[in-house]
């Protein structure tokens, strides 16, 4: 199946610093690429996602970049706050297996 | 409510014992997923459906059962409940199959003593 691997597990920055997440997948025919916030004992929700025939995608301050060639996206939180403190996941969906595979998380901790 | 709500919230149960798990979803999604989530190990497909009365294993389907008689719900059972299954559990649906925003439900936690 597809593998997605997460760096880095967990990042801690100053409140204002900006954050770089990073995932990498196997399968190049994946062709969506979402990212998901997870809120202490909260249930995990869609921020941004990009498709394949997209470079970037931009939401205020956070941003979605993928790079089809080696097969990486990432996920950059510019100005961070307080409450940007989560886990964040990313996802890959490869059509031939019909379903999203996560990677496994990074705790984000943005200190005052 | 609209949405997609899980139950119970919580529960323990005893090794061996048989426990369901309840998925409800009001947009009649056509896709419904279940994962189990633990720490180093991220978010894991169980068992996902593509429409009523269609089911299909995930990453790690053993020791669970799925039906999906009714498009809004989706239970989960555990047939013989063990330890390692001691676990937070989502439900989640969406319109796609995988390439659309998941609605997630807020969580099941189990511990099997």
């Amino acid at each position: 199946g597809e593998n997605v691997e997460q760096h880095p597990s967990t990042l801690s920055v100053q409140e204002g610093d900006s954050a770089v997440i990073k995932c990498t997948y196997s399968d190049s025919a994946s062709n969506y690429f979402p990212w998901y916030k997870q809120e202490l004992g909260k249930r995990p929700q869609l921020i941004i996602d990009i498709r394949s025939n997209v470079g970037e995608k931009k939401d205020q301050r956070i941003a979605v970049t993928l790079n089809k060639t080696a097969k990486h996206f990432s996920l950059h939180i510019t100005e961070t706050q307080p409450e940007d403190s989560a886990v964040y996941f990313c996802a890959v969906f490869y059509s031939g297996y019909s379903t999203l595979t996560f990677g496994k998380g990074t705790m984000l901790l943005v200190s005052p | 409510d609209a949405g997609i709500t899980q139950s119970p919230r919580y529960k323990i149960t005893e090794t061996g014992r048989q426990v369901t798990l309840m998925c409800h979803q009001t947009w009649s999604h056509s896709y419904m997923f279940w994962y189990r989530q633990d720490l180093g190990h991220g978010l894991r497909l169980i068992y996902y459906s593509a429409a009523a009365d269609i089911t299909d294993k995930g990453e790690v389907p053993d020791g669970y059962v799925v039906s999906r008689s009714k498009t809004e719900n989706f239970p989960l059972t555990l047939e013989s409940a063990t330890r390692s299954q001691t676990s937070v559990y989502f439900c989640a649906s969406s319109s796609g199959n995988g390439n659309t925003e998941a609605f997630f439900g807020q969580g099941t936690r189990l511990t099997v003593v």
